[in-house]
């Protein structure tokens, strides 16, 4: 079947402990991205990777880092955990970025204390 | 940077009236796409418009894209308790490398 998979999906964890939030696509898709739901601000986009090895900032990529050195996996990292980057995350793969569709998966609830 | 707006932020309606939520964009758009969020679940892709003027049906949800590629509209005729949700617009940001979505628009049917 095809799926993004994220793990965890529920996350509690303090401000300053390193996490990293998993994310794997098996379509194949060159382009994956993150993204944060906050209520009333929609979906914000943290980073975006074109290609293995080819990432770059989304509109709010301060407090995360990401790497892909796979095509199927994009994890998103978080050096030093603080209240404000609790959320909801999303985790995105389309096929190029010209394709568009984006193919979300189930999300991440991080609360960070 | 681009913005994307979209108004309502909340609609309520009775089972079987029509709804409507609208977006805007600060830029002109090269697409526009629209996603439906179920609540407690994640964004799926309905649709993208690419064409000015451009209209789309799908079943009872009708898709608009403005002469001016800038603006875009979602209408749904008589509402089912099935169609609640969050509806986000999206459009490619500078460069056609990033995704800027709106706002949202929190759909509740009465029934």
């Amino acid at each position: 079947e095809a799926q993004v998979t994220q793990n965890p999906r529920y996350l509690i964890t303090v401000t300053g402990k390193k996490l990293t939030v998993t994310c794997s696509q098996n379509m194949n898709h060159e382009y994956m991205s993150w993204y944060r739901q906050d209520p009333g601000l929609g979906l914000r986009q943290i980073y975006y990777s074109m290609n293995v090895e080819v990432t770059d900032k989304g509109d709010v990529p301060e407090g995360y880092k990401v790497s892909r050195k796979e095509k199927r996996n994009f994890p998103l990292i978080l050096e030093s955990p603080s209240p404000n980057q609790t959320s909801l995350y999303f985790c995105a793969s389309s096929l190029s970025r010209r394709s568009n569709e984006q193919f979300f998966g189930p999300g991440t609830r991080l609360t960070v204390l | 940077g681009q913005q994307v707006m979209q108004i309502p932020q909340y609609q309520h309606v009775q089972e079987g009236e029509d709804f409507t939520t609208y977006c805007n964009s600060s830029t002109t758009l090269s697409n526009i796409q629209w996603y439906k969020q179920r609540p407690g679940g994640h964004p799926v892709f309905l649709i993208q418009l690419v064409k000015s003027g451009e209209v789309k049906k799908q079943k009872r949800l009708t898709f608009q894209f403005g002469e001016a590629k800038k603006n875009s509209s979602l209408h749904i005729t008589a509402t089912q308790t099935t169609d609640v949700g969050t509806y986000f617009c999206a459009g490619p940001g500078e460069y056609g490398n990033k995704l800027v979505f709106g706002a949202g628009t929190i759909l509740r049917v009465k029934s």
